[in-house]
């Protein structure tokens, strides 16, 4: 297994544009996590997945914000009509998710540029 | 919530020297993990602990559960050493997402 992946690594996009981003997990964790990391700042937690049940979001993921994890294997983030502050680095990560092993697994994310 | 503080939040040194990297957290936690992250944005996981000290190669992490506090220490540091790194807790059972603090910033000099 080659880890997380992410697609694309970056996108550039005009304000009011939608924007979707995907992330491919490793294949055997069932949890999928969702972050956003600003300039100079540490990553914030934005929603997780357990499978494909969506377990719990942020109040930072906006109506604008929804994501999907359909089969339980690769996650999409879609963007509705960006604004300059969604402007971010969007990471990935996966975890095993058991009660002992819930180590996460980074992505190389995905920087987002609204012009 | 949990509050995750970092200090210092820069860092210069020279090649050799050994580097301490403070994180406390306000709330009790079910983990904390240390992460590195170089220019360009990919995170590396370097420790996930819940008590006592790890160690590999030449980084060690201990963590004080008492006084919530935890530290990342290098020892010989390199120049290759030289990135972000990020203090971060499980706030709940284990598996939910993180709370990161804001990063320390290391720069080694040769």
């Amino acid at each position: 297994d080659t880890g997380v992946s992410q697609d694309p690594r970056h996108k550039i996009t005009k304000r009011g544009q939608n924007v979707t981003f995907r992330c491919d997990p490793i294949s055997e964790h069932n949890r999928l996590y969702w972050y956003r990391q600003t300039l100079g700042q540490g990553p914030e937690f934005l929603t997780y997945f357990q499978n494909e049940a969506q377990l719990e979001k942020s109040r930072l993921l906006s109506d604008r914000f929804s994501a999907e994890r359909p089969k339980g294997s690769f996650s999409t983030l879609e963007i509705q009509r960006t604004e300059q502050g969604d402007s971010a680095m969007y990471l990935c990560a996966s975890s095993f998710g058991s009660l002992t092993d819930y180590e996460q697994y980074f992505g190389p994310g995905t920087r987002l540029t609204v012009t | 919530k949990n509050e995750v503080e970092q200090s210092p939040q820069n860092l210069t040194a020279q090649e050799g020297e050994f580097i301490t990297i403070n994180c406390s957290y306000s709330v009790g936690i079910s983990a904390l993990h240390w992460l590195q992250q170089h220019p360009g944005g990919g995170i590396v996981s370097l420790f996930m602990l819940s008590s006592g000290k790890k160690k590999h190669g030449r980084l060690i992490a201990t963590i004080n559960i008492q006084e919530k506090h935890s530290s990342l220490h290098i020892t010989a540091s390199h120049p290759r050493d030289s990135a972000v790194y990020i203090c971060a807790v499980n706030s709940g059972g284990g598996a939910d997402g993180l709370t990161f603090g804001k990063g320390t910033h290391l720069i080694i000099q040769p």
